[in-house]
């Protein structure tokens, strides 16, 4: 079945740490991962995209197919960066893209 | 252009009474979720239309849930008989087609008494 794991419900680092955001998916196909980002009093929105290859905002994530990760990272952590982050798998197909549980991050002064 | 659109923001309903929600997705989207978000929880998904294709209910906590999308655009979530575990911010999204990115919109803030 397809699923997508984000094993840490709540992450807490210090402002200049590295931060990784661990997700993990189970799906037999292509698969596009996606994280979404929800800060404070704003809507969901998109943060990255696999296929764009961008780093927004700082943060990278690289899929691994053969460990079948996507996780998100960023060198040095801002307060700002304290938000609610998803990761999200969809495909072709007409496939229903599933979202993960959520990790909050929280980025200390 | 417009972004995803939702009404009301707010709701605040006794036990019992039903309730409609609106969602209003950016013009030529194909594919519309709703989803809950309880406080301090995920993100869980409730159902999802896709152009013409009979739509993927599973998430549908019970039958006292029900959506409907209207000429592949507004859709309404209906929930009867309300519950106070029914309380939550309730969440709609669109994508051009399913493999894209979704744009939510702000929610409408549920609260049953």
């Amino acid at each position: 079945a397809q699923r997508v794991t984000q094993p840490e419900k709540l992450l807490s680092v210090f402002k200049g740490a590295p931060v990784e955001l661990k997700c993990n998916y189970s799906y037999s196909g292509s698969p596009e991962l996606f994280w979404y980002v929800q800060y404070s009093r704003q809507r969901l929105q998109l943060l990255l995209r696999h296929i764009s290859r961008e780093s927004i905002k700082g943060f990278t994530a690289d899929l691994n197919k053969g460990e079948t990760s996507f996780h998100l990272k960023k060198p040095f952590a801002q307060e700002e960066d304290s938000a609610m982050y998803y990761c999200a798998l969809s495909a072709t197909g007409g496939f229903k893209t599933i979202f993960g549980a959520g990790t909050r991050l929280f980025v200390k002064a | 252009g417009a972004g995803v659109s939702q009404s009301p923001s707010n709701k605040v309903t006794e036990k019992g009474k039903d309730v409609e929600l609106r969602c209003d997705p950016i013009s030529g989207h194909t594919a519309l979720y709703w989803y809950r978000q309880s406080l301090g929880q995920g993100l869980e998904f409730l159902i999802y239309f896709q152009g013409n294709s009979a739509p993927d209910k599973s998430g549908l906590p019970s039958d006292r849930f029900s959506a409907e999308r209207t000429g592949g655009s507004v859709s309404t979530l209906t929930i009867q008989r309300t519950q106070q575990e029914d309380s939550a911010v309730y969440l709609c999204a669109s994508s051009l087609n399913t493999i894209e990115t979704q744009y939510f919109g702000p929610g409408t803030r549920l609260l049953v008494l």
